[in-house]
């Protein structure tokens, strides 16, 4: 059972407008969550996180949402570029301990000139 | 920043034969190891977490005799996948934890191919 889901595979969006992409997490003990840019054949690049005391964290033109008791976070991405073309992850981890983090299954994001 | 470094990041194998992957943790010494496989369009799955000096554990589904993980320092992690299959073609992926806070470095990937 994925504990991290991503529900969208994919989502356009025109430069210059936000793009929103979502996530959804059914495991309470998950206390940090982080996004990851990645391209194909390359390893994820961390984009920005957020840890559940909080409930907004925003770097520059990315902004994540966490709204635990809905067990939802949200990248917020504006304006968009081109650049941002990618898939983005979501990831989540249960304690700063050494656990792994798990992943959802990704949105692709377009952005379209 | 922390860097993991990892290599090769393709290789074509044929069947049967045995693929090394590298892991190098460059400025940082890595205790834990994570190592990821990711398939098309797929998610990024764990299959095994090492720890140095200890041995490696496997997440249900994963073969520990076909996937051999060695993490012998604390710069060093290696993925061996022995008498590899077609099916075995995936992305694999290390990940380290950054010192005791959340952070996680990434290495660039390995695309590996069994014809």
């Amino acid at each position: 059972d994925q504990q991290v889901k991503q529900n969208s595979p994919s989502l356009s969006v025109q430069e210059g407008r936000i793009s929103i992409l979502n996530c959804d997490y059914t495991n309470s003990m998950f206390d940090y969550f982080l996004w990851y840019k990645k391209y194909p054949a390359e390893g994820p690049t961390f984009l920005i996180s957020i840890s559940s005391i909080k409930d907004k964290n925003e770097d520059g033109r990315f902004t994540v949402f966490l709204n635990k008791s809905a067990k939802h976070l949200s990248l917020h991405i504006v304006p968009s570029q081109p650049g941002d073309s990618a898939v983005y992850f979501c990831a989540a981890s249960a304690s700063p301990g050494n656990t792994p983090l798990v992943f959802g299954k990704g949105t692709r994001l377009s952005v379209i000139a | 920043g922390a860097v993991v470094s990892q290599h090769p990041s393709w290789v074509i194998c044929k069947s049967g034969t045995s693929v090394k992957i590298e892991c190098r943790s460059l400025d940082f010494q890595a205790t834990t190891m994570f190592w990821y496989r990711q398939f098309p369009k797929q998610s990024l799955m764990l299959m095994a977490t090492s720890n140095e000096g200890s041995k490696a554990t496997y997440e249900q589904g994963v073969e520990k005799d076909k996937f051999l993980i060695n993490h012998a320092s604390l710069t060093l992690s290696t993925l061996t996948v022995t008498s590899a299959h077609p099916e075995d073609s995936s992305f694999y992926i290390c990940s380290a934890k950054i010192g005791t806070t959340y952070g996680y470095t990434f290495g660039s990937g390995t695309r590996l191919t069994v014809v």
